[in-house]
């Protein structure tokens, strides 16, 4: 299986910073990549895939970039409901695994 | 707009089966994947399986093959997963997810999963 690591772990953060999650990946993925924010709760939000295409309705302050095996999600100004856990997903092989998610927090 | 429904929130014994139902709406269900996650209390999410748009194919998560069965009933735009042999560390939020690809001479090119039921807690306790 392929195993994805996620940096930080936690992060503490203020409204209008820019953040980076990095997600790292034990092999090549291609663009297989995705990135869900979670909320205590609910289910996981769909966000960017294919490393960087916004789904629809993703405000513009959310990108996405990398390749090979190194990927980062950056917030450019965070906002209050930007405050959550969010998670990578690797979708190139079976089984699609998720990073173990970094969360958002307010400083 | 897409709505998945699931059924409700099981409590099983252990070595137990579990069956829970996706119920889809708001696009064709014929053409569109669908995925099955899992996420334990205070976990990331773990992956299951996923079965095709028609139906006749299903692909598993090595870590679940023998004890995981999906299958999708087409004349009411629902999916079915079944878990057996349940164990305490089965314990969990289970969740539905619409999945689509893109292909290009064959070859699956992009992938995503989007829009997720709200969730089953199955809970396994003796």
């Amino acid at each position: 299986d392929i195993q994805l690591t996620q940096s930080p772990t936690f992060l503490s953060a203020s409204v209008g910073d820019r953040v980076t999650i990095t997600c790292r990946a034990s092999q090549g993925i291609s663009n297989f990549v995705a990135w869900y924010q979670q909320k205590p709760g609910k289910a996981p939000k769909f966000l960017i895939y294919d490393v960087s295409i916004l789904q629809s309705g993703v405000p513009s302050r959310f990108s996405g970039s990398g390749s090979g095996t190194e990927f980062t999600l950056t917030i450019s100004s965070l906002q209050p409901e930007d405050f959550a856990t969010y998670y990578c997903q690797q979708l190139n092989s079976y089984p699609f695994t998720f990073g173990p998610g970094t969360k958002v927090d307010i400083k | 707009q897409v709505h998945l429904v699931q059924s409700g929130a099981e409590v099983k014994k252990p070595g137990a089966s579990v069956k829970i139902s996706c119920k889809a709406s708001g696009y064709t269900f014929t053409t569109y994947y669908m995925h099955w996650v899992r996420q334990a209390p205070g976990q990331g999410p773990e992956w299951l399986a996923m079965i095709n748009p028609s139906g006749d194919i299903t692909t598993y998560s090595q870590k679940f093959q023998v004890r995981i069965t999906v299958t999708r009933d087409t004349s009411t735009s629902t999916v079915y997963m079944e878990l057996s042999s349940l164990r305490s560390g089965d314990t969990a939020v289970y969740y539905c997810a619409r999945g689509g690809v893109i292909t290009f001479g064959g070859v699956v090119v992009k992938r995503w999963i989007d829009y997720w039921g709200q969730g089953t807690l199955v809970t396994v306790s003796s």
